[in-house]
């Protein structure tokens, strides 16, 4: 089974970085990701870690230590539609994710 | 346009009522899922399949029930449905299995049990 912990709210003002934390325990470790999640809306994907370092893909960045457990998600060059929730999920095996409750991320001018 | 449709987007539902939450993606994908969203608790996977005619159970099957006839379709069906059914109920799929599968979702269903 999975544990996975991320704050529930953060806050940061447009045109800054902001990096959200994501912890987990599991007994199979499988994959990182990273899903953006507009209020009433589907997740979509963000990004995926597998090997320990940082991803990077535009204005956002993942970065993954296994051995600590331990993820991060970094939004830079904050724009007001990136106000949204941030999933972190982690696969187990190779199919199933758990995802954590997710971290509401307010962008204010 | 290809991707995921669900159906119907919102139902309220009486206790005890029968009902079927549809799936249907067109991206020939191998897996598929059914997720609830509740406040505060995230997406928690109610049952999965891996390939047409095989299904799983995820963290909450209880009161669920799921089918894979063919590669398009997912239904969900809550037998009897009851209050704590109430939720956003997301459907989703995958290539899978392989590194960087990325699960895709539906736009959701919003289901309330009174």
């Amino acid at each position: 089974g999975q544990n996975i912990d991320q704050p529930t709210e953060m806050t940061a003002t447009e045109g800054a970085i902001v990096q959200i934390n994501c912890t987990y325990q599991t007994s199979g470790f499988n994959g990182l990701f990273w899903y953006q999640q507009h209020a009433g809306e589907a997740p979509t994907f963000l990004s995926y870690n597998v090997l320990d370092g940082l991803e990077e893909k535009g204005r956002f960045s993942s970065f993954l230590s296994r051995s600590k457990g331990y993820s991060y998600l970094l939004l830079k060059e904050l724009q007001m539609k990136d106000s949204a929730s941030y999933l972190c999920a982690v696969r187990e095996g190779d199919y199933k994710l758990s995802f954590g409750a997710g971290t509401t991320v307010t962008v204010r001018a | 346009i290809a991707g995921i449709t669900q159906a119907p987007t919102s139902q309220i539902l009486a206790a005890g009522r029968r009902m079927t939450l549809r799936c249907t993606q067109d991206m020939r994908h191998n897996a598929m899922y059914w997720y609830r969203q509740d406040l505060g608790l995230g997406l928690r996977l109610i049952h999965y399949s891996n390939t047409a005619g095989t299904t799983g159970k995820g963290e909450v099957p209880d009161g669920y029930s799921v089918s894979r006839a063919n590669t398009d379709d997912f239904p969900l069906t809550l037998a009897s449905a009851v209050p704590s059914q109430t939720s956003v109920y997301f459907c989703a799929s995958s290539d899978g299995p392989g590194e960087a599968d990325t699960q895709y979702f539906g736009p959701g269903t919003r289901l309330t049990v009174l």
